[in-house]
């Protein structure tokens, strides 16, 4: 399995408050994705980071900002919960850089409640 | 809206038969990926196919690509119990900024 962590697990929180969601990679990869999963939609990208300081948005990132200040780390804060962002979000890592042709390799998720 | 489309919902099958799984998409593709989810754990890699590939194996797995037609579809052969999980197409289109596109899935579950 690729060396992708993701912290916390589980959380539960409520409305209004601020919320850090962390991945870590140990593969050296340059990019780095978030995602939401939720029943009926699939995979749906919030943000994603293609090095360190560079950040781009996602089909869905309102409500959301990411940071990467080091190559390791993808960080995905939510400024303010709001119960539409109960979902499981997924860290993914890819070696784009060495050709599009490239997997996306996941992390076992965060499965987020905002209460 | 999401670029990959599979058909069907769900798929119940005996142990043993073959399990197809078909994806469409909208916009023309660099390749289209298949990826497995276990039931709580992240989605797995399987296999990818390029957009001047027709047909693609590993192991058990065979899989098509149409580009004509805007389709791809995943063979799994004499199935396992251990293949039950949901299966994702993603499409990495050619324009635009590079990124995966997922459908919703099909949710496979092999009867013993």
């Amino acid at each position: 399995d690729a060396g992708i962590t993701q912290s916390p697990r589980h959380k539960v929180t409520e409305t209004g408050t601020p919320v850090t969601l962390r991945c870590h990679q140990t593969e050296n990869h340059r990019y780095m994705y978030w995602y939401r999963q939720d029943p009926g939609h699939g995979l749906r990208l919030i943000h994603y980071s293609y090095g360190v300081k560079d950040t781009d948005k996602g089909e869905v990132s309102d409500g959301y900002s990411v940071s990467r200040s080091k190559t390791e780390d993808f960080l995905l804060t939510l400024e303010s919960a709001t119960s539409s962002q109960t979902s499981v979000y997924f860290c993914a890592i890819s070696e784009l850089d060495r050709g599009f042709n490239q997997p996306q390799h996941f992390g076992d998720g965060t499965r987020l409640s905002i209460l | 809206s999401q670029q990959g489309e599979e058909d069907p919902q769900a798929l119940s099958i005996q142990e043993g038969e073959n399990a197809t799984m078909n994806c469409s998409y909208k916009t023309s593709i660099n390749n289209l990926q298949w990826y497995r989810q276990n039931s709580g754990r992240g989605l797995v890699h399987l296999i990818l196919i390029r957009s001047n590939e027709r047909e693609k194996h590993s192991g058990r797995l065979r899989v098509t690509l149409d580009t004509s037609k805007k389709s791809s579809s995943l063979l799994i052969t004499a199935s396992r119990a251990a293949d039950t999980a949901s299966y994702f197409c993603a499409t990495l289109t050619i324009q635009g900024a590079q990124k995966l596109v997922f459908g919703q899935g099909t949710r496979l579950t092999i009867n013993p």
